[in-house]
């Protein structure tokens, strides 16, 4: 089955503890992408990635990582997490080819920073 | 940058009639416009998408249009079902060079079909 894959659905943690949430493609897309979802403010890009070892900041990047070693996998680093980045996390994939943007969404990760 | 405006925040219909969710967009630059469905719990999935080039684009019940001279864009739903109960995002974005894409969304229309 076509899909996204993030990991954890929860995570609960502390002010200054350094936490991953993976994401995980199996479309063999070009493109993924991070996104926040917060009440009230819809969907903003933290990070995208067109490519393997080719990342760019979106429009909420403060305070965020990203890496893109392999085209299937593009984690979400948070070095240092603090009480404002609580929040529902999606990731999201593409394709590059033929001009194609519609993404596709994983599950999410609703992470709550104390 | 992109400013999207999604209104209303809330519709309540009756399974069997139509839904219209409205967009406006500020960037004559953008030039796609998807719309998303979420359902409770699950992340969001594209249902339909339109680019400037199309003035409308219909797919079963679900149908887009775009009036890019007023800069919006409108969701209509026919035959409601409860099963189209969630919440909906529109989006607009240029698309830029090299495939670059920072979409901004509108915040959300909840939509509740009553049986």
């Amino acid at each position: 089955e076509a899909q996204v894959t993030q990991n954890p659905r929860y995570l609960i943690t502390v002010t200054g503890k350094k936490l991953t949430v993976t994401c995980s493609q199996n479309m063999n897309h070009e493109y993924m992408s991070w996104y926040r979802q917060d009440p009230g403010l819809g969907l903003r890009q933290i990070y995208y990635s067109m490519n393997v070892e080719v990342t760019d900041k979106g429009d909420v990047p403060e305070g965020y990582k990203v890496s893109r070693k392999e085209k299937r996998n593009f984690p979400l680093i948070l070095e240092s997490p603090s009480p404002n980045q609580t929040s529902l996390y999606f990731c999201a994939s593409r394709p590059g080819a033929g001009g194609r943007y519609e993404q596709y969404f994983g599950p999410g990760t609703r992470l709550t920073v104390t | 940058g992109e400013n999207v405006e999604q209104h209303p925040s809330t519709l309540s219909v009756q399974e069997g009639d139509s839904a219209v969710i409205k967009c406006t967009y500020s960037d004559s630059a953008s030039n796609y416009f998807p719309w998303y469905k979420q359902e409770l719990g699950k992340g969001p999935q594209l249902i339909i998408d339109i680019r400037s080039n199309v003035g409308e684009k219909k797919d079963q019940r679900i149908a887009v249009t775009l009036n890019k001279t007023a800069k919006h864009f409108s969701l209509h739903i026919t035959e409601t079902q409860p099963e189209d109960s969630a919440v909906y995002f529109c989006a607009a974005s240029p698309l830029g060079a090299g495939g670059s894409y920072i979409p901004t969304f509108g915040r959300g229309t909840s939509l509740i079909v009553h049986p």
